[in-house]
């Protein structure tokens, strides 16, 4: 069966700070993952996914095969990086299911 | 596109009462998902719809919970009856692996309140 972990339901950092958001997955095939990203009053939205390998707004995540982990990093927060982020993974063979963890809630204090 | 819409954005009903969500997906998606969020589970998966036909309900909660697709432009999610513990926020998400890739796009959301 699917799943993914978040094993943090809050981090709270120091503006400047390093982050790093948790994410464990379970998945018997080859899985896309995926950063989600719910800012106060806004729509959840795509942060990033693993395929792009790209770094949005500082943000990037590795994902590790071995450790079966997704895990978000940004080497200084900014206060506007507080958020709830939603690990995210794709179960593929054509089905297109999307199943989340539990979430984080990132605080960044100044 | 003013992306994926669902209605109402708040609801407080009373219990035993039957509760209707509506969602309408971005134009030419042919996924459809509907979430619940809560503080201690987080984003559950409910069910998900592809071509308007249901792929997967097992994240459904009980037979109290239904939700259809009669058309590629609208989709329900019903409560009947309503219980205090169903109060949370209901997404919708619509997606199109075809078009615009596996991002999901998801609406504002239903705050749902049950007393």
């Amino acid at each position: 069966a699917q799943r993914v972990t978040q094993p943090e339901k809050l981090l709270s950092v120091f503006k400047g700070a390093p982050v790093e958001l948790k994410c464990n997955y379970s998945y018997s095939g080859s899985p896309e993952l995926f950063w989600y990203v719910q800012y106060s009053r806004q729509r959840l939205q795509l942060l990033l996914r693993h395929i792009s390998r790209e770094s949005i707004k500082g943000f990037t995540a590795d994902l590790n095969k071995g450790e079966t982990s997704f895990h978000l990093k940004k080497p200084f927060a900014q206060e506007e990086d507080s958020a709830m982020y939603y690990c995210a993974l794709r179960a593929g063979g054509g089905y297109n299911k999307l199943i989340f963890g539990a979430g984080t809630r990132l605080a960044v204090h100044p | 596109d003013a992306g994926v819409i669902q209605s109402p954005r708040h609801e407080v009903t009373e219990m035993g009462q039957e509760v209707t969500l509506r969602c309408k997906p971005i134009s030419g998606h042919d996924y459809l998902f509907w979430y619940r969020q809560t503080m201690m589970r987080g984003l559950e998966l409910l069910i998900y719809f592809n071509n308007n036909v249901p792929i997967d309900d097992s994240g459904m909660p009980e037979d109290r919970f239904s939700a259809k697709m009669p058309n590629a432009s609208f989709s329900t999610l019903k409560i009947q009856p309503s219980e205090p513990r169903d109060s949370a926020v209901y997404f919708c998400a619509s997606s199109s692996p075809g078009r615009t890739g596996t991002e999901a796009f998801f609406g504002q959301g239903t705050r749902l309140t049950v007393v």
